[in-house]
């Protein structure tokens, strides 16, 4: 199975502060890689798929980047309402399995 | 617009099992893939499986082989996930969500449904 080391597991930042989160993966996996966050007692959400696509309805203040086995995710300006703990996911088509990073739980210094 | 409603809370003994339903509107449920992921107390995502339902075909993580079963009914547009051999370690929070596209991004999610298991 493809491992998904993400880092850091958690940061404090100041509001405004650019936030860079990072995942690395154990194999090429092309751009097949997404960004959640996650809120306590919520759902995840998704922010960005295929590595660098923003969802619809998403600040575009959340970037991501990357390919191959080296990917980064970006909030350009810390907002309050960011405080969460976000996820990267990547997906195998052979044999299907699907592995979460760690998380990185982001809080307001 | 999709929507993913799941069952309640449920509380279960060692060793019993957990069924879990995931109910669908919006959309077209044959058309897409319904996994499940929990996520224990204080812990990360775990992805668990996923079903196909317009081909009636499951794929489960290795860890869970055996132990989980995933099925749909096309008929009322219903996911369910069925678990066994509860230990305590299966208490978590479980979540449906629609997984699309060639990375597989789940862009609806279920409420999560709580499963504790304790004697």
């Amino acid at each position: 199975d493809i491992q998904m080391t993400q880092s850091p597991s958690s940061l404090s930042a100041s509001v405004g502060d650019r936030v860079t989160i990072t995942c690395q993966a154990s194999q090429d996996i092309s751009n097949y890689l997404n960004w959640y966050q996650q809120k306590p007692g919520k759902a995840p959400k998704l922010l960005i798929y295929d590595a660098s696509n923003l969802e619809t309805g998403v600040p575009s203040r959340f970037s991501g980047s990357g390919s191959g086995t080296d990917f980064t995710f970006t909030i350009s300006s810390l907002q309050p309402e960011d405080i969460a703990t976000y996820y990267c996911q990547q997906y195998d088509n052979l044999p299907p399995a699907l592995t979460f990073g760690g998380g990185t739980k982001v809080e307001i210094k | 617009q999709v929507q993913l409603v799941q069952s309640g809370a449920e509380v279960k003994k060692p060793g019993s099992s957990v069924k879990v339903s995931c109910k669908a509107s919006g959309g077209t449920f044959s058309s897409y893939t319904i996994s499940w992921v929990r996520q224990a107390p204080g812990q990360g995502l775990e992805w668990m499986g996923r079903i196909i339902p317009i081909l009636g075909i499951a794929n489960y993580a290795q860890k869970f082989q055996g132990r989980v079963t995933i099925t749909a009914d096309k008929s009322t547009s219903t996911a369910y996930m069925e678990l066994s051999s509860l230990r305590s370690e299966d208490t978590a929070v479980y979540y449906c969500a629609r997984g699309i596209g060639g990375s597989y991004r789940f862009d609806y999610w279920g409420q999560g449904t709580l499963v504790t298991v304790s004697s």
